[in-house]
């Protein structure tokens, strides 16, 4: 199985301030990932398709990027409605696997 | 637009079996595919298995294989997730999800089934 290796586990920041969460893929997945976004009691929410393409209705303060199996998830501009749990997702091959997740807290 | 809707809460007890629905709608569910997902609240997600709507073609994660079953009826674009032998391991929030190509950019509100006696 691939593993997801994500980083940090918890992270508190400001408002305004810019935030990035990374994950380490266990081998190649390509452009296979994705970035979710959870709030307590609700469904996963998708930000970032194909590692960097944003997904609609998503504000443009939130990016993906890529450096070999390398990904990471910036937040330019910390809002309060930022607040929450947030995974990477590859699904390049089977099993689908997700990243232990980074809890974002304000500071 | 695009609509998961899953069952209620489920309480079962240990042994027991227990069918959860994602009902669909605003898409042509025939020609989708469907995950599910596990969450044990505090922890990560794990993904089950998918099903392809059109020929019910099913692809498991090794972990829920003999635990989870995938079906769907197309006549009420609905998909289905029986999940057998339940153990107290079991109880978690399962997520229905549509696949867009490599991503899954709907889903359900998720079910709470707790297994206990």
């Amino acid at each position: 199985d691939i593993q997801m290796t994500q980083s940090p586990a918890s992270l508190s920041a400001s408002l305004e301030e810019i935030v990035t969460i990374t994950c380490q893929a266990s081998q190649d997945i390509g452009n296979w990932l994705s970035w979710y976004q959870q709030k307590p009691g609700k469904s996963p929410q998708l930000l970032i398709y194909g590692a960097t393409s944003l997904a609609d209705g998503v504000p443009s303060r939130f990016s993906g990027s890529r450096s070999g199996t390398q990904y990471s998830l910036k937040i330019s501009r910390l809002q309060v409605e930022d607040i929450g749990i947030y995974y990477c997702l590859q699904a390049y091959s089977a099993p689908y696997t997700f990243g232990a997740g980074t809890k974002l807290e304000l500071k | 637009q695009v609509k998961l809707q899953q069952s209620g809460a489920e309480l079962v007890k240990p042994g027991a079996s227990v069918k959860l629905s994602c009902k669909t709608s605003g898409y042509t569910f025939s020609t989708s595919y469907m995950s599910w997902f596990k969450q044990i609240p505090g922890q990560s997600i794990e993904w089950i298995g998918m099903i392809y709507a059109g020929d019910g073609g099913t692809g498991y994660n090794q972990k829920f294989k003999g635990k989870a079953t995938l079906t769907v009826d197309t006549s009420s674009s609905t998909a289905y997730m029986d999940l057998s032998s339940l153990t107290t391991e079991d109880s978690a929030v399962y997520f229905c999800a549509r696949r867009s190509h490599h991503w899954f950019a709907y889903w359900g509100q998720g079910t709470l089934v707790t297994v206990s006696s």
